[in-house]
């Protein structure tokens, strides 16, 4: 059974700082891993889907990588705004989804 | 990206009573369904998978008979939390898969309450 790991748990930064969340998983044959944004009671939105194939992909200020055969991912996002506060979750897709518990990220202005 | 498209967003009913919510792919064919749950404060767990005309398949530790999943079309699947209680009360949330796709697509998930 996969097992999705997200490290730290909650993260409180002054607004411009880079943020670096981390994300392990157990077993690679995965057909690609996703990034997700959660505000407070809201569902899902997708920040970047990185295919089992490629190595990282970008959309703005977040660059997410993958390295399946060490089972790590890392969401960076860069110059942290307060609008970055959420919970970022990572998720493995292995067919169906696996979640990991997710970072809370707070920026203060 | 694909729609999905999940009704109700919030209800709340009363105890012992059954809650329909509905998942539909409005622009592709969704030849599989996820259903997951979340807790405050906890992360989605995943509780059934469907294929469209077969019957779901139930992760270890969810009632089969409490949460009844229907799947018998390509763009419609239906959970039912039969005899609610306070403790099902959670966040509901489907995915919708076409057969090879190499991404699934979520719906804007429902907010039960029951009291």
């Amino acid at each position: 059974k996969q097992e999705v790991t997200q490290i730290p748990a909650a993260l409180s930064v002054p607004e411009g700082e880079n943020l670096v969340l981390n994300c392990s998983f157990t077993d690679s044959a995965i057909y690609n891993l996703q990034w997700f944004r959660q505000d407070p009671g809201k569902g899902l939105t997708s920040l970047l889907l990185i295919q089992s194939s490629q190595r990282e992909q970008t959309s703005g200020r977040l660059n997410a990588s993958l390295d399946k055969s060490s089972g790590r991912s890392t969401l960076y996002i860069a110059a942290s705004q307060p609008g970055d506060s959420a919970t970022y979750l990572c998720a493995v897709d292995d067919y169906k989804l696996s979640f990991g518990a997710g970072t809370t990220v707070t920026v203060r202005a | 990206g694909a729609v999905v498209s999940q009704h109700p967003s919030r209800v709340i009913c009363k105890s012992g009573t059954s809650v329909k919510i509905e998942c539909r792919s409005l622009d592709f064919q969704a030849t599989t369904m996820f259903w997951y749950r979340q807790f405050p404060k906890q992360s989605l767990m995943l509780m059934a998978t469907s294929n469209e005309g077969s019957k779901a398949t139930y992760e270890q530790g969810v009632e089969k008979d409490k949460f009844l999943i229907n799947h018998a079309s390509l763009t419609l699947s239906t959970l039912t939390v039969t005899s609610a209680h306070p403790e099902d009360s959670s966040f509901y949330i489907c995915s919708a898969r076409q057969w090879g796709a190499t991404e699934a697509f979520f719906g804007q998930g429902t907010r039960l309450t029951v009291v």
